[in-house]
């Protein structure tokens, strides 16, 4: 258990369906990351908060939206859902200057 | 072009050989870099964190940074069939606190 909870683990939805994606950083860490990772792509960065604050972002399509909360778990919304949203959905988290970030076991959504 | 090339694989080796995985990358801004590991349907997990170039030994893993030529390497000795998994590199020009760049992941299965 790397400490990073992530629920639920699989999802499946049908297209155009709106889903939230949950995210529990380990305890005492401040930042949370969100990837995505699909066979042809890899992981790709979508979304960072920091202790509540957007921080940074990437790849992430505008049907996508992210929160952290004062409890610091985090919440992914993805809406409008299309087939190619089909992917694992990783939360992270660090505590700089920790080195490197810790990952969930992730979300398995299949959109049909 | 990607800002992080991996080559996919699979790589399929023997029990006890040296397993050698690279990335090539394009942004000279880069200077830390990670190597994950990924068991299939588990998120990644650190290995090895390097900052700059040079060689970081951890046990049967070596990780080296060649920043003159982008292009860095994990070296697993005396692999062990417990080692199948895929190997993911990632770089970030400000280290952790900041997105990384994830290559898309070798692929590796050592034969007993």
């Amino acid at each position: 258990d790397s400490g990073v909870t992530q629920t639920p683990k699989h999802l499946i939805t049908a297209t155009g369906q709106r889903v939230t994606l949950r995210c529990s950083p380990r305890s005492g860490d401040l930042s949370v990351y969100w990837y995505q990772q699909s066979l042809d792509q890899g992981l790709q960065f979508l979304i960072q908060y920091y202790n509540g604050e957007e921080r940074a972002k990437g790849n992430i399509l505008e049907r996508f939206s992210a929160q952290q909360f004062p409890d610091l778990h985090s919440e992914l919304n993805l809406s409008s859902l299309e087939l190619g949203d089909s992917a694992l959905y990783f939360c992270a988290s660090s505590v700089p200057p920790a080195y490197g970030y810790t990952f969930g076991s992730g979300t398995r959504l299949t959109v049909v | 072009q990607k800002e992080v090339e991996q080559d996919p694989g699979p790589l399929s080796v023997p029990e006890g050989a040296i397993v050698s995985l690279n990335c090539t990358y394009s942004n000279s801004a880069f200077q830390y870099f990670m190597w994950y590991r990924q068991y299939s349907r588990k998120g990644p997990e650190l290995l090895m964190y390097t900052y700059s170039s040079g060689n970081k030994e951890d046990g049967r893993f070596t990780a080296q940074v060649d920043k003159s030529s982008k292009y860095i390497s994990l070296f697993i000795r005396d692999s062990q069939p417990s080692d199948s998994a895929t190997y993911l590199c990632a770089m970030s020009p400000r280290g952790t606190g900041n997105q990384f760049y994830f290559g898309t992941g070798t692929s590796l299965t050592v034969i007993p």
